[in-house]
């Protein structure tokens, strides 16, 4: 099946430093990949769209300057935390939508196993 | 705007018990509805759509449109049924983002 990864799994910086989180979908394509995240024991918060080629869409009271988006390609969609803070400490997780519908025809999102961000 | 509701954090069941997790959504127009699994330690996974009107894992959701809900059932809950259980919504325009609810830990109790 369709499987999407994220690099890296963890990882701990110290504050005001910036942190680049990949995405990537490897064995589809993916002209979408949205970005989320998650606090300890809650639901998943939609931060951003990413469109191939294209500008990221950010949902309302996330910083774009903050958050940068690149999808450079249709199989890999980065997320760089910029100046990062303590408060940006959470799981960060990634999901590319299948646009040919591998699955019977189906358009069908998949989701990396998250990214752990500490910042100290 | 689009909203799941999931009313119920965690719901805990005997083992052989039916179960029936709760969701329902708002939106404006015709919405996909899906059930995503998270087990312990794993990705996020699609259990199923109501598309595709299947059953996975001995797990049924039928969409109500008059009752705007999406419930998932099964009729006899298995102990590896233990998990994080989110419904989402994507709209029905163009490449809309999935939102989900907030879950429901289902414990299945031997």
């Amino acid at each position: 099946g369709a499987v999407v990864s994220q690099h890296p799994s963890w990882v701990i910086c110290k504050s005001g430093t910036s942190v680049k989180i990949e995405c990537r979908s490897l064995d589809f394509q993916a002209t979408t990949m949205f970005w989320y995240r998650q606090f300890p024991k809650q639901s998943l918060m939609l931060m951003a769209t990413s469109n191939e080629g294209s500008k990221a869409t950010y949902e309302q009271g996330v910083e774009k300057d903050k958050f940068l988006i690149n999808h450079a390609s249709l199989t890999l969609s980065t997320l760089t935390v910029t100046s990062a803070h303590p408060e940006d400490s959470s799981f960060y997780i990634c999901s590319a939508r299948d646009s040919l519908g591998l699955a019977g025809g189906l358009v069908t999102q998949y989701f990396g196993p998250g990214t752990r961000l500490t910042v100290l | 705007a689009q909203r799941v509701t999931q009313p119920e954090k965690l719901l805990s069941v005997f083992k052989g018990a039916p179960v029936e997790l709760k969701c329902n959504y708002s939106y404006s127009g015709s919405p996909e509805l899906f059930w995503y699994v998270q087990y312990s330690r794993q990705r996020l996974q699609l259990l199923l759509r109501h598309i595709s009107r299947e059953s996975i894992k001995g797990f049924t959701a039928d969409l109500n449109k008059g009752e705007t809900s999406f419930h998932l059932k099964k009729p006899f809950a298995q102990e590896e049924d233990s998990a994080m259980y989110y419904c989402a919504l994507k709209g029905n325009s163009g490449n809309t983002p999935l939102v989900f609810g907030k879950g429901t830990r289902l414990s299945v109790i031997a």
